[in-house]
């Protein structure tokens, strides 16, 4: 069964303590792993797409990578304006849904 | 700006009185989604539209109903709402084949009194 996990559920650091964010899935034929970021009462929003292990890619504080069982989401020096839930999400081969995990919800105070 | 717009924002109906949620998108992708979200969980698939196919998730309830009159529009039904319904709704677009990442709408919170 394709499945997503996300960890730790929830993450509290202090501003400019850099971490990481563990997504780990099993998936038949995986398409594509998406990294969104997700405020309070809002819909998620794109933050990026890693298609093969290697893969790396940066935004401001933020880079994910892919290895062929997880992705890390690692922050660099977080600010208060980080906090939000960041969600994981896979894409099959075979379909075009994404399956998404639980998200880690990520806390920055000044 | 193009993007994907769901109405209402927040929706209040009573247990058993059907609700229809809205979304419209400006962005001419081919697919359209709509995902179930309750509170800290990850959204759940209900359906998606390939063009005018119709995708239905096996474990989607019969309650929840949806139609796509045309590509820039898509609405779900929830026919009897009970108490277990009240979440997030979102609704999301992508364009088949390209690789892309869906859009998101912003979503419309059900609550059912």
């Amino acid at each position: 069964e394709d499945q997503v996990t996300q960890s730790p559920e929830a993450l509290r650091l202090q501003e400019g303590e850099s971490s990481s964010l563990n997504c780990s899935y099993t998936v038949s034929g995986l398409r594509g792993l998406f990294w969104y970021r997700q405020d309070p009462g809002k819909g998620p929003e794109f933050l990026f797409t890693l298609y093969s292990a290697g893969e790396e890619k940066e935004k401001e504080r933020l880079k994910a990578t892919l290895t062929k069982k997880e992705s890390f989401l690692h922050i660099t020096a977080p600010k208060p304006e980080d906090s939000a839930t960041y969600l994981c999400a896979v894409a099959r081969r075979a379909g075009t849904a994404l399956i998404f995990g639980k998200g880690t919800t990520l806390s920055v105070s000044s | 700006d193009a993007m994907v717009i769901q109405n209402p924002r927040y929706q209040v109906t009573q247990f058993g009185k059907p609700v229809t949620l809205s979304c419209s998108q400006t962005l001419n992708h081919n697919v359209m989604y709509w995902y179930q979200q309750k509170s800290s969980q990850a959204p759940k698939l209900l359906f998606h539209y390939y063009d005018k196919d119709f995708n239905n998730e096996a474990d989607t309830p019969d309650n929840f109903q949806s139609r796509r009159p045309n590509t820039s529009f898509c609405f779900l039904d929830i026919r009897s709402p009970g108490l277990g319904d009240a979440a997030m709704y979102l609704c999301a677009t992508s364009r088949a084949g390209t690789g892309s990442s869906p859009f998101f709408g912003s979503g419309t919170q059900l609550s059912v009194l």
